[in-house]
């Protein structure tokens, strides 16, 4: 069964607190995305990853970074969270060669 | 330019009746056209796709739709249901791009028993 993973699903932080969002998948995708989610935003691509170590800033990088050290699991980090980066956050990932992007189910960060 | 407009931001339709969704696009090299259905408190998933060399594409109850000289494409549900009632999202990748996918702001199409 194809899964794309995400941990934890709810996180409470408080600003300027360190921030590490968690992907796994078991697909074994070359490429792995992470969005954030906001109400009239849609989704927003703030970083893309073709494969391990191979990572490229999205529209919206600005204030966060990743870390992909294995195919399977795509971090990523919020160093010193801000209010403004409560959203909630998908990670995605896609096989090379295909077109379908396979969500996990969310992270919900609230930054206080 | 790489945005993806989508209207309109909210649909109310009654059960039964079809549903229709426009988007469109800026970049002419744009080649895939996928749309995503997400629940409440769910992850977007995909429903169905059309590419640049088709202009029609049909599979259980959705029709999409591509005018590529117009830079538009759009998703057509007939015989709207409840369980339609979702968020919807258009997008569009670039030929060449690797993989970035562009989506519009969504809609939400609200089916009224």
């Amino acid at each position: 069964d194809m899964k794309v993973t995400q941990m934890p699903r709810y996180l409470i932080k408080r600003m300027g607190e360190n921030v590490l969002l968690e992907c796994g998948q078991d697909m074994s995708h070359e490429t792995m995305y992470w969005y954030r989610q906001d109400p009239g935003l849609g989704l927003q691509l703030i970083y893309i990853s073709y494969d391990v170590d191979s990572n490229s800033e999205g529209d919206i990088p600005k204030g966060y970074r990743v870390s992909r050290k294995k195919r399977e699991h795509f971090s990523l980090i919020l160093d010193s969270a801000k209010t403004n980066q409560t959203s909630v956050y998908f990670c995605a990932s896609r096989q090379q060669s295909q077109n379908t992007l396979y969500f996990g189910a969310g992270t919900r960060l609230s930054v206080l | 330019g790489e945005q993806v407009e989508q209207l309109p931001s909210i649909l109310r339709v009654q059960e039964g009746s079809s549903a229709s969704i426009n988007c469109t696009y800026e970049n002419s090299a744009s080649n895939y056209f996928p749309w995503y259905k997400q629940e409440p408190g769910e992850n977007p998933k995909l429903i169905i796709d059309i590419r640049s060399n088709m202009e029609r594409k049909q599979t259980q109850g959705l029709i999409v739709l591509l005018d590529k000289k117009a830079k538009r494409f759009s998703l057509h549900i007939t015989d709207t249901q409840p369980g339609d009632s979702a968020m919807y999202f258009c997008a569009a990748r670039i030929t060449g791009n690797t993989g970035k996918l562009i989506f519009g702001l969504g809609t939400t199409l609200q089916v009224q028993p």
